[in-house]
């Protein structure tokens, strides 16, 4: 079955650690993304990449890296300066939609972290 | 500055009527747009796009509708069912002619059917 595989989906980290989240794809696709979700203010873009060894920041880079050093991965690093990392990180990449080229972004299932 | 705008956080319908849920956004290069549902601690799944060159589009009982010039769209769903309900984001991106392929995506509404 081809898609996106998040892990771990539940995290829990201590102040001042950094934590690395996967994401790794099976469906060959070319661009990649990762985006935060908080309570109220829907999906926002931290890092994307359209191919293998680029990346750009999205609206709420700080405090995150990215490497994208295989096609298939684009893990997430969230660091000790991330102010407030508790969120819902979502991995998603770009295919092929419909007969008319359109591109849509399939999303992974979610990896929950929470600050203790 | 959010470029894409839900304004309303939720909607109730019922069983059987149309939803209405409406995305507004202030990028005039945003050239092609896309709906997903949500259920909580889950991904977003596809529902409908359209394209900058299109007003309408349409697939079973789902509909998007793009008014450019006032920079708005919406999705009717037709008949409302219980198992539509969930959260709602609408997206959109500049690039998708261009290669770009940035998305930005709106608070989302949650949309509750009531049987």
């Amino acid at each position: 079955d081809g898609g996106i595989t998040q892990s771990p989906k539940y995290l829990f980290r201590k102040e001042g650690q950094n934590v690395t989240l996967s994401c790794e794809q099976n469906l060959n696709h070319d661009a990649m993304y990762w985006y935060r979700q908080d309570p109220g203010q829907g999906l926002r873009l931290i890092y994307y990449s359209q191919i293998v060894n680029d990346f750009q920041k999205g609206d709420i880079a700080e405090g995150y890296s990215v490497s994208r050093e295989k096609k298939e991965s684009f893990p997430l690093t969230v660091t000790s300066a991330q102010k407030n990392p508790t969120a819902f990180y979502l991995c998603a990449s770009i295919g092929r939609g419909d007969f008319s080229g359109a591109n849509v972004l399939t999303f992974g299932a979610g990896s929950r972290l929470t600050v203790l | 500055d959010q470029q894409v705008k839900q304004n309303s956080p939720s909607l109730s319908v019922q069983e059987g009527r149309i939803s209405i849920l409406n995305c507004d956004y202030t990028n005039s290069m945003f050239d092609y747009f896309l709906w997903y549902k949500k259920y909580p601690a889950e991904g977003p799944t596809f529902l409908i796009s359209i394209s900058s060159i299109k007003d309408k589009n349409e697939d079973g009982r789902f509909t998007v509708f793009l008014n450019k010039s006032a920079k708005h769209l919406s999705l009717h769903i037709v008949p409302s069912q219980p198992g539509d309900s969930a959260v709602y984001f609408c997206a959109a991106s500049e690039g998708w002619n261009s290669g770009t392929y940035k998305y930005i995506f709106g608070t989302g509404t949650r949309l509750k059917v009531l049987a």
